[in-house]
């Protein structure tokens, strides 16, 4: 079926640095991406969106980018800190069905 | 956005019992979901609950082991049947909203023995 895969399971940065988190995803009828963090213990934490009809979109020390001729979705994250340290998903949506697909997961751990 | 609270946050049960987990949201909301998700993994599915109709379950999943209550636009429970240790993982309700994003609770962290 449908499925939304990380092309990286692990990323380690040091503190400072900037961190790109990659996605890939299949379903060309999603029309909506989100990006969550989850710490340890805790539930997703929304990060930021992206609809399919932009290719790029700012937060605060966040970016997203969304790549629709080859199904790819990054996160950018500025100046890491060790707070940033969590697994994050990216995750699909087809905005008239409501659900989500998630991917994998990537673990950032950024070193002091 | 949505603020949502989970009861209980973690339990150890023992094979063969039942838990039922609540999630309670600070606002009226259309779709709950219920996700689970298997300790190291991503989240998956289980089903759909809109109040006042019969929960949408996922492939996978069937309503006499994960039956689940919807009765009003701020509640719902998720239980977990005839518990094996395979069923231990996180369970995880969410809320849809107004501009596509969900929310989701802390979870509830169970142990099956």
């Amino acid at each position: 079926g449908e499925s939304v895969g990380l092309h990286l399971p692990t990323l380690s940065v040091q503190e400072g640095d900037n961190s790109i988190i990659n996605c890939a995803y299949s379903n060309s009828a999603s029309d909506y991406f989100i990006w969550y963090k989850q710490e340890s213990g805790k539930g997703p934490q929304f990060i930021i969106d992206i609809r399919s009809n932009m290719d790029k979109r700012q937060g605060q020390r966040v970016t997203v980018l969304l790549n629709k001729t080859v199904k790819h979705l990054s996160l950018q994250i500025a100046a890491t800190q060790p707070g940033d340290s969590a697994v994050y998903f990216c995750a699909e949506k087809e905005a008239s069905y409501g659900k989500l697909t998630f991917g994998q997961g990537t673990i950032l751990t950024v070193h002091p | 956005s949505a603020v949502i609270s989970q009861k209980p946050s973690r339990d150890i049960c023992q094979r063969g019992t039942s838990l039922t987990i609540q999630c309670q949201v600070d606002s009226q909301v259309t779709m709950m979901f219920w996700y689970r998700q298997q300790p190291g993994q991503s989240l998956t599915l289980i089903a759909t609950a809109n109040q006042g109709s019969e929960a949408t379950y996922e492939s996978g999943f069937v309503i006499d082991k994960f039956p689940i209550s919807r009765p009003n636009l701020t509640f719902s429970t998720l239980t977990v049947s005839n518990m094996s240790p395979e069923d231990s993982s996180i369970y995880l309700c969410s809320v849809d909203s107004p501009t596509d994003t969900q929310y989701f609770g802390p979870g509830t962290r169970l142990t099956v023995l």
